[in-house]
């Protein structure tokens, strides 16, 4: 079974700066599907990237990136210029792509407080 | 195009009692996954349905349940509801099984 570790339960930044969150996983595919996503107060699940274990590339989306390092097992994601709207909960998640085993199973979250 | 929409966004009940959620995926996703939240357990996967038939189950007991309909909405139902069955519920859609969740806002149970 695949398991997630995020090992910070707490992160704060101070708003402008840069901040990486730390994840780590554990599994014997070779092909899978990672992402981080951000649960606000208001606690909806927003997507904040993907990474596929076959790319080399790390993924990036505007301010957010990873750190996609796969012999390690390990898929940090740095925020750059933090803003005030970034403060959340982020999950770490991992995904098999194969059939019937398709479920997301998760880190236990880093609370994000930006520092005004 | 509309979100991930469950219903309600909050219900109280008590022990004993049971619940039934409601999920309506993005149209056009056929594939729907459940998780419970808690502060304890963290996210925990429930179940996924794809198709009308149950894919996937997670280490829960028998009490939960769930289905999907032709038109991919789905429901889950907790019978004889216990205490520590007080979570948020998150349901979530996606196209397949490589393509990311979609999640809705959540129904946030409290068992009294």
């Amino acid at each position: 079974a695949q398991t997630v570790t995020q090992s910070q339960p707490e992160m704060s930044v101070q708003e402008a700066e840069t901040v990486t969150l730390s994840c780590t996983y554990d599994t014997s595919e070779s092909d899978y599907y990672l992402f981080w996503y951000k649960q606000p107060p208001s606690r909806q699940m927003i997507l904040v990237i993907r990474q596929e274990a076959y790319k080399q590339q790390n993924a990036t989306e505007n301010r957010f990136s990873v750190n996609f390092q796969k012999a390690a097992k390990s898929f940090s994601l740095k925020i750059s210029d933090s803003q005030l709207g970034d403060a959340a909960m982020y999950f770490c998640a991992y995904r098999s792509p194969n059939f019937g085993n398709e479920k997301l199973t998760f880190g236990t979250g880093t609370r994000l407080t930006i520092i005004p | 195009k509309a979100g991930v929409t469950q219903t309600p966004r909050y219900l109280i009940k008590t022990r004993g009692q049971q619940v039934t959620l409601s999920c309506s995926p993005i149209s056009g996703h056929r594939s729907v996954s459940w998780y419970q939240q808690t502060p304890g357990q963290g996210l925990q996967f429930l179940f996924e349905y794809f198709s009308e038939t149950q894919r996937n189950k997670g280490n829960f007991p028998g009490r939960f349940s769930g289905r999907q309909f032709s038109n991919s909405r789905s429901e889950m139902n907790v019978s004889t509801l216990e205490l520590g069955d007080s979570a948020l519920y998150l349901c979530a859609s996606s196209l397949g099984p490589t393509g990311e969740l979609f999640f809705g806002e959540g129904s946030r149970l409290t068992v009294l």
